[in-house]
């Protein structure tokens, strides 16, 4: 069956460590995965986007990386602070999928403490 | 100005009556869809839909459809509500596949059955 794995246990870090977020991904293609964030009370807001022929995507503080061997990707959070608590979320739609069907995994719950 | 906008924010209901829930977008986009949000935080599509086609997931059960009067809009009836129905709705939109500023989330709609 086709599953998006990521950490349910929140991840407890100190301020100004780098966050490493997991998002394993089992009998998907995907052309591209995406990463999300949604605070509490709030719909999900769009980060990053990785397609199947990059290794790594950077956006300021956020870094992506995507092996498609692994089938894993792998978000970082550098100089970590507060303001970055939340749940993330890795989706991918599969590569031959119609109506673009944004599949998402469970999420990973990051605290970063002052 | 709100991109996705959802109305309403809550809504409590009885068993077995019929609700609907607006969605609305005005950035443009083709393409719109209906998510369910439970209480465990798995965000589940239920449709994708554009001025061409509507896709359902085979796991949305009948009582649930998605009405389009336009473009810029995206509504969700439901009829015969049950408790499970419980959850949180997000509407999103998308301007296509591979689209690299994601998807547009709204604040979504808590549907609470009693």
């Amino acid at each position: 069956s086709q599953k998006i794995e990521q950490n349910s246990e929140a991840l407890n870090i100190q301020e100004g460590k780098t966050a490493t977020l997991t998002c394993n991904y089992t009998n998907y293609s995907p052309a591209y995965l995406q990463w999300y964030r949604q605070d509490p009370g709030r719909g999900p807001v769009f980060l990053l986007l990785i397609r199947e022929n990059e290794k790594e995507k950077r956006k300021e503080r956020l870094k992506v990386t995507f092996d498609t061997t692994l089938k894993q990707s792998l978000f970082h959070i550098t100089a970590s602070q507060p303001a970055d608590s939340a749940t993330y979320l890795c989706a991918l739609v599969p590569l031959r999928n119609a109506g673009n069907m944004l599949t998402f995994g469970g999420g990973t719950r990051l605290m970063v403490k002052p | 100005d709100t991109a996705v906008s959802q109305t309403p924010k809550y809504l409590v209901t009885q068993m077995g009556n019929d609700k609907s829930i607006k969605c609305e977008q005005n950035l443009g986009h083709d393409t719109m869809y209906w998510y369910k949000q439970d209480s465990k935080k798995f965000l589940k599509i239920m449709f994708s839909y554009n001025n061409k086609e509507l896709i359902i997931n085979e796991t949305v059960p009948n009582r649930f459809s998605p009405k389009s009067p336009d473009k810029a809009h995206l509504n969700l009836h439901i009829n015969s509500l049950e408790l499970g129905d419980s959850a949180v709705y997000f509407c999103a939109s998308s301007s296509g596949q591979g689209d690299p500023y994601g998807y547009t989330f709204g604040s979504g709609t808590r549907l609470t059955v009693v």
